[in-house]
């Protein structure tokens, strides 16, 4: 099974101020047929449910801010968000989609 | 407006066996993969389980593998999982989910718990 590593576990942010969350991979997510990595990034909020906000490591999802971006290749990725606001906080989660089973990262809390 | 909707979750013993729907609107429901997937109290998302849009693929982690069945009726823009055997560790919200493209789940439901305890 590939395991994701998230870093931080937590974090706090200033609003307007930039929040950087790390995923690593236990094994490439970089497939050689389509050259995409298979790397997605989640918001969860309490109480609802997860939105994605990045796929394929730098696609933004459908309606997603631009100040959310991913980014990396092969084992290392990055969300970054670049102007924090109140509505950001939530918990981060990168998922692999490369193989089964499809597996997350622990999760990275973002506070104000 | 796409909308998937899971319903089902209830509150068990070990050993009972329970089905959760998911029913999707607002798109071609026959022409997505879907996925179940949970979140237990206090921990993170987990995946359960995938199926090919027209069912002929299914995909389980290995904690449900033997007790878990996931099917969908397309006629019918339905999604299930058929849990048996059910174990304390069950215990969660599950969320159903939609493949868009592939297996990139890219909107879920707002989930239904299920509860598995004496």
């Amino acid at each position: 099974d590939i395991v994701l590593t998230q870093s931080p576990d937590s974090l706090a942010v200033s609003l307007g101020e930039r929040a950087t969350i790390n995923c690593k991979s236990s094994q490439s997510v970089l497939s050689t047929s389509n050259n995409q990595n298979f790397l997605a990034w989640f918001q969860h909020k309490p109480g609802q449910p997860p939105k994605l906000l990045t796929y394929w490591a730098s696609t933004r999802g459908s309606g997603v801010p631009d100040r959310f971006s991913g980014s990396g290749s092969g084992t290392d990725f990055t969300l970054t968000i670049s102007s924090l606001q109140a509505e950001d906080v939530a918990v981060y989660y990168c998922q692999q989609y490369y193989s089964s089973p499809i597996t997350f990262g622990p999760g990275t809390r973002l506070e104000i | 407006e796409v909308q998937v909707v899971e319903s089902g979750g209830d509150l068990v013993q070990p050993g009972a066996s329970l089905r959760l729907s998911c029913a999707g609107s607002g798109f071609t429901f026959a022409n997505h993969n879907m996925g179940w997937f949970r979140q237990a109290p206090g921990k993170g998302l987990e995946w359960v389980a995938n199926i090919k849009e027209d069912g002929s693929e299914k995909y389980y982690v290995d904690s449900v593998r033997g007790r878990f069945t996931v099917s969908r009726d397309n006629a019918k823009n339905s999604l299930y999982l058929q849990m048996n055997s059910l174990r304390a560790d069950d215990t969660a919200i599950y969320y159903c989910a939609r493949g868009s493209p592939g297996w990139i789940s890219d909107f879920w439901g707002q989930g239904t718990r299920v509860t598995v305890s004496s």
